[in-house]
């Protein structure tokens, strides 16, 4: 069983709607969520972090926390092709990403903005 | 400000032959480093992970090795590669708390 579960998509979307991107992961003790960007043939770049359940914003994306539910998803408002890439899902069972923690990737999600 | 640096970009290596990754830290001072491949269709997979000059912990058991002679140097190894070892690699670290940092990556393709 995968611990952490993303579509890889595609997810197409037109330029200036809400693209949304789900993450499911299956250790209840989860407390860190992160979300990546990646460009094709680029490597991983941050773009938010969520321990808390409820929505946190930054900007045009907004990162949504259900732990009842086990799930946690990327909201990108009013999406650029600029945007197209794939988004990682990494979970971390601890509040602090050290040497200690095991921090587990999803395959990630491609989105494709469409002009 | 901190930066990570690591190199080459892009390699090409026949079955057999030996490998070296190198990566380095900029700015800061006794992080963890890590050591991430990524296959197609497949997550970032930890390889090994650092928290101080000479400790290394394996994640995955393979013909990969690691080390860290200095404070902000991490070196990937293999004495003899297989096809199976193709894939992006990619080097991070992090601060004591929070997220992680990757460098530009290596492509190594296998022949």
């Amino acid at each position: 069983q995968k611990e952490v579960e993303q579509n890889s998509g595609p997810l197409s979307v037109p330029e200036g709607a809400i693209a949304s991107l789900n993450c499911t992961y299956s250790d209840r003790g989860s407390q860190s969520f992160f979300w990546y960007r990646q460009y094709s043939g680029k490597s991983p770049e941050l773009i938010m972090f969520i321990y808390s359940n409820g929505d946190k914003e930054d900007g045009r994306f907004t990162a949504q926390l259900n732990k009842a539910s086990q799930y946690v998803s990327l909201l990108i408002r009013d999406s650029q092709p600029s945007d197209s890439a794939t988004y990682l899902c990494a979970v971390t069972p601890g509040a602090l990403w050290g040497g200690y923690q095991k921090v587990t990737f999803g395959i990630g999600t491609k989105l494709q903005v469409i002009p | 400000s901190q930066t990570i640096h690591q190199w080459p970009a892009t390699l090409v290596q026949p079955v057999g032959s030996p490998l070296s990754l190198e990566c380095t830290v900029e700015g800061t001072s006794n992080p963890n480093l890590y050591w991430y491949r990524q296959a197609a269709g497949r997550g970032l997979q930890l390889l090994f992970y650092s928290v101080g000059i000479g400790q290394i912990s394996s994640e995955v058991p393979q013909n990969l090795s690691a080390s860290r002679p200095q404070d902000r140097q991490f070196i990937l190894s293999s004495k003899k590669l297989l096809l199976s070892d193709s894939g992006f690699y990619l080097c991070a670290w992090s601060p004591r708390a929070t997220e992680a940092f990757f460098g530009q990556g290596t492509r190594l393709t296998v022949v």
